[in-house]
């Protein structure tokens, strides 16, 4: 079965400095792989995808990811961040053979400081 | 921009009744889906439909789910006789093939 980990439950950052959000997954095929945004009090909004080529994925409001299938990993990058990104980020990962269901990591809270 | 919309915004409701959960897909859409997230925790599938039938449901999606396209518009979820393991904020989706959109969620509180 499919699986998705977030390491970082919590991250804290400075307004205008980099970030990256680790993310590992486990997927038997190629896999589909996203990136979602969770502000509060709003539904989840899609930041970027993988679906197959190039491994840099560039994606809204800044952000980008790098596939990396020895590492099974799909972390996300941006690389000055604003007070506006402080929300919640979730990994995901796709399976074709069932009905496009997305298995989510467990998020990860991001925070700003000014 | 399109979006998913769904009512009602907070549902409270006691435990043994059911409800229903409703759904406006982006009207292009193919695939319709249902996510819950409790509390605390992750992002969970429910159940996705193609076609107008069911083309996958998790483990969670048992007898007392079921899911409806009456109208060719709405897309409902019903839950029939609520649990208090059921609050959960409700996250109706559709998608022409993967890009799925999110509405902003119900959360259904049973007490």
């Amino acid at each position: 079965a499919q699986s998705v980990t977030q390491p970082d439950i919590h991250i804290t950052v400075s307004e205008g400095a980099s970030l990256e959000l680790r993310c590992n997954y486990s997927y038997g095929a190629t896999p589909y792989l996203f990136w979602y945004v969770q502000s509060p009090g709003q539904g989840l909004q899609l930041l970027l995808k993988y679906f197959s080529g190039d491994t840099l994925v560039q994606g809204i409001k800044g952000f980008e990811a790098e596939f990396k299938r020895s590492q099974s990993s799909f972390n996300l990058r941006k690389p000055s961040v604003h007070w506006s990104d402080a929300a919640e980020y979730f990994c995901a990962v796709g399976s074709n053979n069932a009905g496009n269901m997305l298995t989510f990591g467990g998020g990860t809270r991001l925070m700003v400081k000014p | 921009e399109p979006e998913v919309t769904q009512t009602p915004s907070h549902q409270v409701t006691q435990m043994g009744q059911e409800v229903i959960l409703r759904c406006v897909p982006i009207s292009n859409h193919l695939y319709f889906y249902w996510y819950r997230q409790i509390l605390g925790q992750k992002v969970e599938f429910l159940v996705s439909f193609y076609n107008n039938e069911i083309s996958e449901k998790s483990e969670i999606f048992d007898d007392q789910f079921s899911v409806e396209r009456p109208d060719g518009s709405n897309f409902t979820l019903k839950i029939r006789s609520t649990k208090l393991e059921d609050s959960a904020m409700y996250f109706c989706a559709s998608s022409v093939t993967w890009d799925a959109v999110f509405g902003q969620g119900t959360r259904l509180t049973v007490v």
